[in-house]
This record gives structure tokens, C-alpha cells and sequence, in this order.
């Protein structure tokens, strides 16, 4: 257990659709990233926030959004789902200055 | 801007040893990182190297040039449990990391 929760593990859902994924940062960590890795592909920084501000931006794209709530979790909305869509997502969180990155387990995405 | 390059694929005989190469370009640099990833799973932290020189942890050492932007991933008497994918990513001045692609390394009996 990595300390980093993210739920769900596995969602299916259709095209047009919206999902939202959710991270738990080890406990201290401020910051937390998002990423996307579609199959055998790179992994994608998709946003990153740190104690609720939006902190960096990667390759979002604008259907993607996501916040970082007061108790620190962070929600990944995906809406008009495609089926491109169909990836891991990862959560990872850290201390301010990187120390301790950690990714949770992620949650496999898979539109039909 | 902003590169990390590492080779796409590589395969080794299990019980040998494995480099796997990777250089960076990066805006500042706070530290050169090596993450395992076995598919399907999440990334696992292998290494962490901030300074010039060779950190070495069991099975694998890491080596960091700064003055080149050149690291190395080092794996040692290699089993069939290390076929996975092996990402390595820089840290730049604002601590943000910059992946590479990854290495597939694949082990033959």
C-alpha cells in the first residue's frame, strides 16, 4: 500500500458519458498529480495541484477537469467520454518540493 | 524545451546484467528519478540521484552525470520478475517531473 488511495479501480462506461475519479494523497502530502497511460504508451501529465490551487498543467484536454478539495483529496472529471478515453489513470502526491512521489494504483477507464 | 530519452525496448538473459541508458534536457535540475512499472500496475520508486556519482541499492544502481545530462539504470543479476518497463524522469527547477517514454526491458530464460 503506496498510501496514495484512489477509487474506483475499474469503471466501464459509455461514450458520451462523465466519470469522476478520485484521489487520497498520502497523508501530508499537499501536492497531487494526475496522469493518463493509455496502453503501452508513456505515462501523460495531465494536472497538477498543490493545497487547492492548480499548481501545473500538462496535455488536459478541456472535456478534463479537476480540483482539489480543503481536506486535500482531488477529484479527475471526464465528460463526453470517447472511446480514446480508455486508459490508466494515476494519481500520485507528494511534498511540496517532489520529496516522496508515490502513485496510487490507479483506475482503469474503459469506454464503450 | 524539455526531453527525457531512453531506448524503447531492450532484452537481456536472466542472471545478467542490463544498462539501460537515459539522458535529459531539462529547464533547471532538482534530481534524476527511476521508477518500475510492471504493466498494468503503477509506477514504484527504484532511485533517486541528485549529485554525480553511483547509488547503489541491492540488485540496482543508478549513475548520474549532470555535466553530460546522462543517467544509467543497472540491474544485476537479473530475474524473470524484472520484465517490466522502466521510466526515468528529471526533475526541473519548479519540481516538476518530466517523464520519458520508458524502456521495456524483457527477460529471456
Amino acid at each position: 500500500d503506496s498510501g496514495v488511495t484512489q477509487t474506483p479501480k475499474h469503471l466501464i462506461t459509455a461514450t458520451g458519458q462523465r466519470v469522476t475519479l478520485r484521489c487520497s494523497p498520502r497523508s501530508g502530502d499537499l501536492s497531487v498529480y494526475w496522469y493518463q497511460q493509455s496502453l503501452d504508451q508513456g505515462l501523460q501529465f495531465l494536472i497538477q495541484y498543490y493545497n487547492g490551487e492548480e499548481r501545473a498543467k500538462g496535455n488536459i484536454l478541456e472535456r478534463f477537469s479537476a480540483q482539489q478539495f480543503p481536506d486535500l483529496h482531488s477529484e479527475l472529471n471526464l465528460s463526453s467520454l470517447e472511446l480514446g478515453d480508455s486508459a490508466l489513470y494515476f494519481c500520485a502526491s507528494s511534498g511540496r518540493t517532489g520529496y516522496g512521489y508515490t502513485f496510487g494504483s490507479g483506475t482503469r477507464l474503459t469506454v464503450v | 524545451g524539455q526531453n527525457i530519452d531512453q531506448p524503447t525496448e531492450m532484452t537481456a538473459t536472466e542472471g545478467a546484467i542490463v544498462q539501460i541508458n537515459c539522458t535529459y534536457q531539462t529547464s533547471g535540475f532538482n534530481g534524476l528519478f527511476w521508477y518500475q512499472q510492471h504493466a498494468g500496475e503503477a509506477p514504484t520508486f527504484l532511485s533517486y540521484n541528485v549529485l554525480d556519482g553511483l547509488e547503489e541499492k541491492g540488485r540496482f544502481s543508478s549513475f548520474l552525470s549532470r555535466s553530460k545530462g546522462y543517467s544509467y539504470l543497472l540491474l544485476k543479476e537479473l530475474q524473470m520478475k524484472d520484465s517490466a518497463s522502466y521510466l526515468c524522469a528529471g526533475m526541473d527547477s519548479n519540481y516538476q517531473l518530466i517523464w520519458g517514454a520508458g524502456t521495456k526491458l524483457i527477460i529471456k530464460p
